[in-house]
């Protein structure tokens, strides 16, 4: 069973614009970490930001922040004013605990639009 | 950046013959792990390592073997490539956590190999 969806194929963003990329997650695990990982076209795998299912505020990291709904199963990542160097591919990807394997979602294409 | 190297970046093979892709870390840690990306998939993994020649499955393991002969390389073969195996292959390592749901994993450069 499909363990991280992410329903949005891609996505357009005018630039300074923010963009809300949704991922929900489907697990029994009370205890998960849930991660964002941002590709480029050169395609190297970069981590942007991680939330821990007993975490009490939202993650946030710079112009990235995670939206972590734990009843709702979802953990949208949200980038705030957004730059040409954003277009990517973004995966979200979940860990539970004793495991120590990532689920991965199918990716959102991310493209900035000046 | 953590230090991951993949060999070969890129390999274009034919279909039936046997193709080893090496991962080799200088982190000294002791998970390793192999990944697929397809298009519509993610990234799905194939096969990790929690120690030296200590491996296990993982959801797509098909077809893949692996090896870990000592902590710094994690060898992933395909022991008769198939069309179907042309893919981009992602390494990755971590540690493991402590007390603590966060395990940062560290990814690889990527190997595109292309099965004719």
């Amino acid at each position: 069973a499909q363990k991280i969806t992410q329903t949005q194929p891609g996505m357009f963003v005018q630039e300074k614009e923010a963009v809300t990329l949704d991922c929900t997650y489907d697990t029994s695990d009370p205890s998960y970490g849930l991660f964002w990982y941002k590709q480029p076209s050169s395609g190297e795998m970069i981590f942007l930001i991680y939330q821990g299912s007993y975490d009490q505020q939202n993650a946030t990291e710079g112009r990235y922040s995670l939206n972590f709904q734990k009843a709702r199963k979802s953990a949208n990542l949200v980038i705030s004013a957004s730059q040409l160097g954003d277009s990517a591919m973004y995966f979200c990807a979940m860990r539970e605990a004793n495991d120590y394997k990532l689920s991965f979602g199918a990716g959102t294409t991310v493209t900035v639009r000046a | 950046d953590a230090g991951i190297t993949q060999s070969p970046r890129h390999k274009v093979t034919e279909t039936g013959t046997p193709v080893t892709l090496r991962c080799h870390q200088t982190e000294n840690h002791r998970y390793m792990y192999w990944y697929r990306q397809d298009p519509g998939h993610g990234l799905r993994l194939i096969h990790y390592s929690y120690g030296v020649k200590d491996t296990d499955k993982g959801e797509v393991s098909d077809g893949y073997s692996v090896s870990r002969s000592k902590t710094e390389d994690f060898l992933l073969t395909l022991e008769s490539a198939t069309s179907s195996q042309t893919s981009v292959y992602f390494c990755a390592i971590s540690e493991p956590p402590t007390g603590t749901l966060y395990n940062e994993q560290f990814f690889g450069p990527g190997t595109r190999l292309t099965v004719l």
